[in-house]
């Protein structure tokens, strides 16, 4: 019921396609759904984040869809840059209001973007 | 805005050997902050939720008298691993959340390597 699936494991694209990561959730009591982009040896950074009310969020080249029905969101990378290369994390947390609570994470995805 | 440190980046220590990691909020304040472990290529685990205060909340498997946490003020929070041993080698990151905010900024990770 906790778990948060990610897909794909891994994924290669070339620089200014389209990188799209996709994760499915069960719980139906959360309500904040981030994602985070880590680098080798560095801490998760968070690139975009979605509350359950809307179906779209943009944010310059980032873009997420949340489809509430279907308990399925997804991250969308336009105009895909090398340095976009890293590992992308979905999660998710219950909690609304101020506090979003724990974090559930996704297995991540390595992005690898080809000049 | 948002920026959490932790220090030190690396550690290196010998078996039997207690540690500790701060983590600090550096321009905001939280009243709560998260304690993550991260293998290689694997996703975060989180540890333990830390509430200034008040004692942490540590998730199910996790070793309360092996890895203490203190969360002193609002911006500090601390993890030290007592009588480290090989198998706690790993890459320790903390998040923390502000005030009447419900999203989580990471740290930078600690890697301890335990000899």
């Amino acid at each position: 019921q906790q778990q948060v699936k990610q897909s794909p494991q891994s994924l290669i694209v070339q620089k200014g396609g389209i990188s799209i990561i996709n994760c499915a959730y069960e719980n139906t009591a959360f309500d904040y759904f981030p994602w985070y982009q880590q680098f080798p040896g560095k801490g998760p950074a968070l690139l975009i984040a979605i509350r359950p009310d809307v179906s779209e969020k943009k944010e310059g080249r980032f873009t997420i869809s949340f489809n509430k029905s279907a308990k399925q969101f997804s991250l969308h990378i336009m105009d895909s840059q090398p340095g976009d290369s890293a590992t992308y994390f979905c999660a998710a947390s219950s909690g609304g209001g101020t506090s979003y609570g724990k974090l559930t994470f996704g297995q991540g995805t390595i992005l690898t973007v080809h000049p | 805005g948002a920026v959490v440190s932790q220090h030190p980046s690396r550690v290196i220590c010998k078996s039997g050997t207690s540690v500790k990691i701060e983590c600090r909020s550096l321009d905001f304040q939280a009243t709560t902050m998260f304690w993550y472990r991260q293998f290689p290529k694997q996703s975060l685990m989180l540890m333990a939720t830390s509430n200034e205060g008040s004692k942490a909340t540590y998730e199910q498997g996790v070793e309360k008298d092996k890895f203490l946490i203190n969360h002193a003020s609002l911006t500090l929070s601390t993890l030290t691993v007592t009588s480290a041993h090989p198998e706690d080698s790993s890459f320790y990151i903390c998040s923390a959340s502000p005030i009447g905010r419900g999203e989580q900024y990471f740290g930078p990770g600690t890697r301890l390597t335990v000899t």
